[in-house]
């Protein structure tokens, strides 16, 4: 069954505390995974897409990662700003589908 | 400014009475999608649109309709809807998944339904 699953769940750190946060997937055919930040109240926001193992994208205090079973996004010194819930999600199957599946989610937590 | 926009935001219905929930993209792209999100559910797709006159069900199409007959709008429609489908519903567009350009979904601000 393709899925897509997110760890932790919620995570707490202190700011500057560096961590990661993970997005295991099993599906058929992989097209792309994105990186979306969610804020409450508001839709997702696109923050990457890695398409191939090896790839790496950066964008000012995250990092994203991709292999051939799971992404990390990696936190640098984070800020309070960075709380929110982050979603991957995966485009699968044929190149005339647009079936995409998301994992839960993680929900961060920077304290001052 | 690009943007998805939904209508309504908000909206308390009762069972059976048919609703439309608009969305339209001002970014000329071909792909336009709906989500529901529900707590411990997370994000799960309806349906989705390659392009106008193509429309395809996504993982929960069961009780839900959509059209896409010009490029812009992607309706979803209720025909009887149910208390269960009481949820956070987006939209999102995107240009086109075909081949290897998968590029990235900008996504509504969100419809909150509550079928009583």
């Amino acid at each position: 069954e393709d899925q897509v699953t997110q760890s932790p769940e919620a995570l707490r750190l202190q700011e500057g505390e560096s961590s990661s946060l993970n997005c295991s997937y099993t599906v058929s055919g992989l097209r792309g995974l994105f990186w979306y930040r969610q804020d409450p109240g508001k839709g997702p926001e696109f923050l990457f897409t890695l398409y191939s193992a090896g790839e790496e994208k950066e964008k000012e205090r995250l990092k994203a990662t991709l292999t051939k079973k799971e992404s990390f996004l990696h936190i640098t010194a984070p800020k309070p700003e960075d709380s929110a819930t982050y979603l991957c999600a995966v485009l699968h199957g044929s190149s005339n589908t647009g079936k995409l599946i998301f994992g839960q989610g993680t929900t961060l937590q920077v304290k001052p | 400014e690009a943007q998805v926009t939904q209508n309504p935001r908000y909206l308390i219905t009762v069972t059976g009475k048919k609703l439309t929930v608009t969305c339209s993209q001002n970014m000329n792209h071909e792909y336009m999608s709906w989500y529901r999100q529900d707590p411990g559910l997370g994000l799960r797709q309806i349906y989705y649109s390659m392009n106008v006159e193509v429309t395809d069900k996504g993982d929960v199409p069961e009780g839900y309709k959509v059209s896409r007959k010009e490029k812009r709008n992607f309706p979803l429609i209720l025909e009887s809807p149910s208390p269960n489908q009481t949820s956070l519903y987006f939209c999102a567009s995107g240009r086109s998944t075909g081949s290897y350009s998968n590029q990235p979904q900008h996504f509504g601000d969100g419809t909150r339904l509550s079928i009583l």
